[in-house]
């Protein structure tokens, strides 16, 4: 049981360039979403899930778009990197959405130059 | 707009001291209250909660934390820390008008010395 499962851990991109965060998970839980974490920030959700086929944004959305095309997939899209993209991404997931007990990634770093 | 407020940033403590983290949240309903950990390296992980009844609660590693409502608050505590404590401890909240997105705090890093 893997639990959730984010890739790539590293990577840096250039100003302007395109990429995609993988996240999956092995529970079949119906909530799933995108947290980025800055130094004295803390988590900032940038799009949940309810379930396949539907998401939504948080906190936090500007530069990104995710798809929900099954329960087990939650992929985060960056079309036009940008230095303030600069983070740590945490992709989570919860069964039931309103416990707040989330199962989390180990993360990916992206640095933008 | 609901948020989570926590007030030490960076708190060092010697093996073996008592830790008391603040967090102040900012809604008036219902709410459910989580205290997260991230060792360093790890991924972010639940340390205790708060839904309702004792408002004393118990986690793991000896952690516990009090929700008292008329201060808004869920401060986490530990009688004696070890040198394995230290990583970054978030205060996070989920709202009965925001159900299913978690509102975390700033964070607070916690450096025990042996």
């Amino acid at each position: 049981n893997a639990g959730v499962t984010q890739t790539p851990k590293f990577r840096i991109l250039k100003i302007g360039q395109s990429m995609t965060l993988q996240c999956a998970q092995d529970m079949n839980h119906n909530y799933m979403y995108w947290y980025r974490q800055d130094p004295g920030m803390g988590l900032k959700l940038i799009y949940y899930s309810v379930g396949a086929g539907i998401t939504d944004k948080g906190e936090v959305p500007n530069g990104y778009n995710v798809s929900r095309s099954t329960t087990e997939d939650f992929p985060l899209r960056l079309e036009l990197a940008a230095p303030s993209q600069t983070s740590v991404y945490f992709c989570a997931s919860d069964s039931q959405g309103n416990t707040g007990e989330l199962f989390f990634g180990e993360g990916s770093r992206l640095t933008v130059l | 707009a609901q948020s989570v407020s926590q007030h030490n940033h960076h708190v060092i403590l010697s093996e073996a001291a008592s830790l008391e983290l603040g967090c102040n949240y900012s809604y008036g309903g219902t709410v459910n209250l989580f205290w997260y950990v991230q060792y360093p390296g790890q991924h972010l992980q639940l340390l205790l909660k708060y839904f309702s009844g004792d408002p004393l609660v118990k986690g793991i590693k000896g952690f516990e934390a009090e929700f008292i409502k008329s201060k808004f608050s869920f401060n986490l505590r530990k009688p004696s820390v070890q040198w394995s404590d230290t990583a970054e401890y978030f205060c996070a909240v989920i709202t009965s008008s925001n159900t299913g997105k978690l509102i975390f705090g700033q964070g607070t890093t916690l450096q025990v010395k042996p």
